[in-house]
């Protein structure tokens, strides 16, 4: 099983950097490390994936260890609408994707 | 935007009827997902197919769950007779998913609650 370990919960400021932290000790060598988010009352939503060197794009930026077993999703300014349970997944193709607990974050005013 | 729907977005029905989901993919995509999502377990899949052939249910109740894509624009999910724990939201995805580095689309849900 893809496992992979997040904080129960975070709470940021709105307009602060916000680093959501990921464990996934067990990957592989040709695991992707995806990100999803889920807002409230939606569906998960697709925000950045990666394999070895740091990803950016509109939503978000991801920061991967060098050794794969830890990454770290970065949200550069925090807004109330980023308010969301944020599940962080190592998978490979063929495999399924498995969706942990998540990070809940809070964005407080 | 393409986006991936799903119908009713919320059913309340009685122990023992029977409740149809349905999902339709966004244009294109050849794979597609169904999940259920409670408080107690989370975001868990159930089955998901291929080119419409179905290619894995392990995670679904065979006994009153059912998925069908009788064609590529239209995934269904059945429960036949449902009751009070398959409460839960019940999401569709679809996506390409050929490599892992593939995205998958996902719907709004349809919310069930079985009484």
């Amino acid at each position: 099983d893809a496992k992979t370990t997040q904080p129960n919960s975070m709470e940021s400021n709105e307009e602060e950097p916000v680093h959501l932290p990921c464990n996934h000790s067990t990957i592989s060598g040709t695991d992707y490390i995806h990100w999803y988010r889920q807002l409230p009352s939606q569906g998960p939503e697709y925000v950045i994936h990666g394999l070895t060197s740091n990803v950016n794009n509109r939503m978000a930026s991801l920061a991967i260890a060098e050794d794969r077993k830890s990454s770290t999703l970065i949200l550069h300014r925090a807004t109330l609408r980023d308010a969301a349970v944020y599940y962080c997944i190592h998978w490979r193709a063929g495999n399924m994707l498995t969706f942990g607990g998540g990070t809940r974050l809070m964005v407080k005013p | 935007d393409a986006r991936v729907t799903q119908t009713p977005r919320d059913k309340v029905t009685e122990m023992g009827q029977e409740v149809t989901m349905r999902c339709q993919p966004i244009l294109g995509h050849n794979t597609v997902f169904w999940y259920r999502q409670t408080m107690m377990q989370g975001l868990e899949l159930l089955a998901y197919f291929r080119n419409r052939a179905p290619l894995d249910d392990s995670g679904m109740p065979k006994d009153r769950f059912s998925a069908e894509m009788p064609d590529a624009t239209l995934a269904t999910l059945k429960i036949q007779p449902s009751e009070p724990r398959d409460s839960a939201v019940y999401f569709c995805a679809s996506g390409f998913f050929s490599s892992a580095q593939d995205t998958q689309y996902f719907g709004p849900g349809t919310r069930l609650t079985v009484l």
